[in-house]
């Protein structure tokens, strides 16, 4: 079965910095990979998703980028963060023919 | 796309006694439904789903029924217990690249 680690698990960071978020997969190959976010009390959101090794598709419009240098690895990143950026930050994979998505621990950011 | 509605955003049950969550999905071609529970500060976990060409399916405590024709589905926990205290999420297929569309929760609290 496959693991999904997510890295860090708590975020705080200034309004303007940098950020990366990264997200790894084990037990599967070639997996659709996912990044959700999560405002508090409200629903899942999903931002960003990719099918392949440098094949990136966002879902909404935002201060946010992602990347996929490995085939089961993601990461989230941003310039320069903006208060509206805090929130809980989920990786999920889907690994082959699976309909089931599966999700990481996440990371709550905090932008200050 | 799809739309996912879910009821009641908050569900008060004593120990023992059942709970019901409820959802609707608009998009009459979607063909699996899953739910998830996630605790405080963790990732959503994939508890039960089912796909469109059964009505129930049971996992001990856990039952999800299905209506295709009224486009909608539900989650049924019977003898309720404290850990199964949570906010409980509904989905269905929705999103670029097989992703999910998210109900907006229902947070279940099991009264001692």
């Amino acid at each position: 079965s496959q693991t999904i680690h997510q890295w860090p698990a708590t975020l705080v960071q200034p309004v303007g910095s940098p950020l990366s978020l990264e997200c790894t997969v084990e037990g599967t190959s070639n997996p659709n990979l996912y990044w959700y976010r999560q405002a508090a009390g409200r629903g899942l959101q999903l931002l960003f998703y990719s099918v392949g090794i440098g094949q990136i598709s966002s879902e909404v419009p935002q201060n946010l980028s992602a990347s996929r240098p490995q085939d089961r690895q993601f990461i989230l990143s941003s310039k320069k963060l903006l208060l509206s950026d805090s929130g809980f930050y989920l990786c999920a994979c889907r690994g082959g023919n699976n309909e089931k998505l599966f999700f990481g621990s996440g990371t709550q950011l905090s932008v200050l | 796309g799809e739309n996912v509605e879910q009821h009641p955003s908050t569900l008060s049950v004593q120990e023992g006694d059942s709970a019901v969550i409820k959802c609707t999905y608009s998009d009459s071609a979607s063909n699996y439904f899953p739910w998830y529970k996630q605790e405080l500060g963790k990732g959503p976990q994939l508890i039960i789903d089912i796909r469109s060409n059964v009505g129930e399916k049971k996992d001990q405590r856990i039952a999800v029924t299905l209506n295709k024709t009224a486009k909608h589905f539900s989650l049924h926990i019977t003898e309720t217990q404290p850990e199964d205290s949570a906010v409980y999420f509904c989905a269905a297929p929705g999103g670029g690249a097989d992703g999910l569309t998210f109900g907006k929760g229902t947070h279940l609290i099991i009264q001692p």
